[in-house]
Formats: structure tokens, sequence, C-alpha cells
């Protein structure tokens, strides 16, 4: 069953706006780690942001930030004031139990286009 | 500090050849993940390995795909008898600790078989 969810599957934005990226995930443990994940065409993948599931204020990291809304299981990004160079892959990916020795897995992943 | 170091970083091989990938992860880290990627698709877990062990391998194809993360040197996946359906960009990410706010990604190898 598939755990993450990104529904949107290309989006665009125009330069120095704000968007949104979704993702929902599915998960019956308590303790969980969420993460966002950035791939531009060169391939590496390059890490954005982390959110535990008991941390109470929503993740930030520059012009990123975490939307995080534990009873509807989302956690989706905000990229603030958009750049060409923000034109990527993004994925969502968790961690199951934050005591437990379990893998990260990962979206489908949102291609984002920065238009000029 | 090096980062986590995948090499070859290009690997092209026959079908029925073996393709063998490397990964060294960041000084300190013990815990080793490999995914898999194919074209325009997101990362697919493949194996979650600790000093020694396999953790978990619920992600690897039951036949030609095998990983090892050795007390002293990189970790290995190995495929034998590649097919054309193997080709795909291999990801390796290591962690200091399991539970890790941060997964540290390879620059992963691309697999060409012909």
């Amino acid at each position: 069953a598939q755990k993450i969810t990104q529904t949107q599957p290309g989006m665009f934005v125009q330069e120095k706006e704000a968007v949104t990226l979704d993702c929902t995930y599915d998960t019956s443990d308590q303790s969980y780690g969420l993460f966002w994940y950035k791939q531009p065409s060169s391939g590496e993948m390059i890490f954005l942001i982390y959110q535990g599931s008991y941390d109470e204020q929503n993740a930030t990291e520059g012009r990123y930030s975490l939307n995080f809304q534990k009873a509807r299981k989302s956690a989706n990004l905000v990229i603030s004031a958009s750049q060409l160079g923000d034109s990527a892959m993004y994925f969502c990916a968790m961690r199951e139990g934050q005591t437990s020795y379990d893998k990260v897995i990962f979206g489908p992943g949102t291609s984002l286009s920065v238009i000029p | 500090n090096a980062g986590v170091m995948q090499n070859p970083r290009h690997l092209v091989r026959r079908r029925g050849q073996e393709a063998r990938l490397r990964c060294s992860p960041m000084k300190g880290h013990s815990h080793v993940y490999w995914y898999r990627q194919l074209p325009e698709e997101g990362l697919k877990f493949m194996v979650y390995l600790q000093k020694e062990n396999i953790i978990d391998e619920s992600g690897m194809p039951k036949e030609r795909f095998s990983a090892e993360f050795p007390k002293e040197g990189p970790s290995i996946l190995r495929i034998q008898q590649v097919v054309r359906g193997d080709s795909a960009a291999y990801f390796c990410a290591s962690s200091p600790f399991a539970t890790n706010e941060k997964l540290f990604f390879g620059s992963g190898t691309q697999l060409s078989v012909l």
C-alpha cells in the first residue's frame, strides 16, 4: 500500500511567488519522521527539511517551511519567494518509528518548474 | 569531512554480466540504505544495512540482488546476471544512527545494461 502520496505530478510557479507542494502519509505509528528532499536535473538528492511527529512547531529552514497537520496526516512543503534554481523534483519521505530500525520510504515526487 | 561516496558514477554492463556498486558512508555513519530510481520515478527502497547486518531487505528482488556492509570497507550492492530492466540510478544514503533527522545521499551510480 502506498504510504506516501504526492498528488501533484507537476507544478508551475511564478518567480518570487510562494508555492505549496502537497504530501500525505499513512502510518499507524505515533512516532515517525517526515523529510523533504530536492532532486535537480543533475540528479543529486538534497535534504531540505525534517519534521518529527512529536515536534509541536512546524519546521522551517530558510525559505522552506513544512506545514504539518498531524490529524490530517499531511506534511506540505511551502517554498517562499521562489527562485529559478528551485526548479527540480521534490520528494516527500517518511521514517516510521523513531526508536526502531525502520526504513525511510519516498513518495513519487512532484516536478516544480519556476517561471521567470 | 567527505560525504557519501559512490562509485562508479556510471557503469555499463552487457546482459548476463555482474554489476558491483560501492558505497562508502560518511565517517562515523554505521547505517546504510540503498535505493533504486527508474527514469521519471521516485526512489524505491531496496535494503537497509548496519555494519555486518542486514536490517531490512524487503525491497530487494529475491533473485540476483544482494547487499553487504562489512565491518571494514564499503557497502556493496551486487547484481548478478543483469538484465535491461536493471538499468536505473542506484542511490546510497547513510546516517549516524537509526533515528537520525537526515539521510545523507551519495551522487548515485547510473547503471546501463546493453
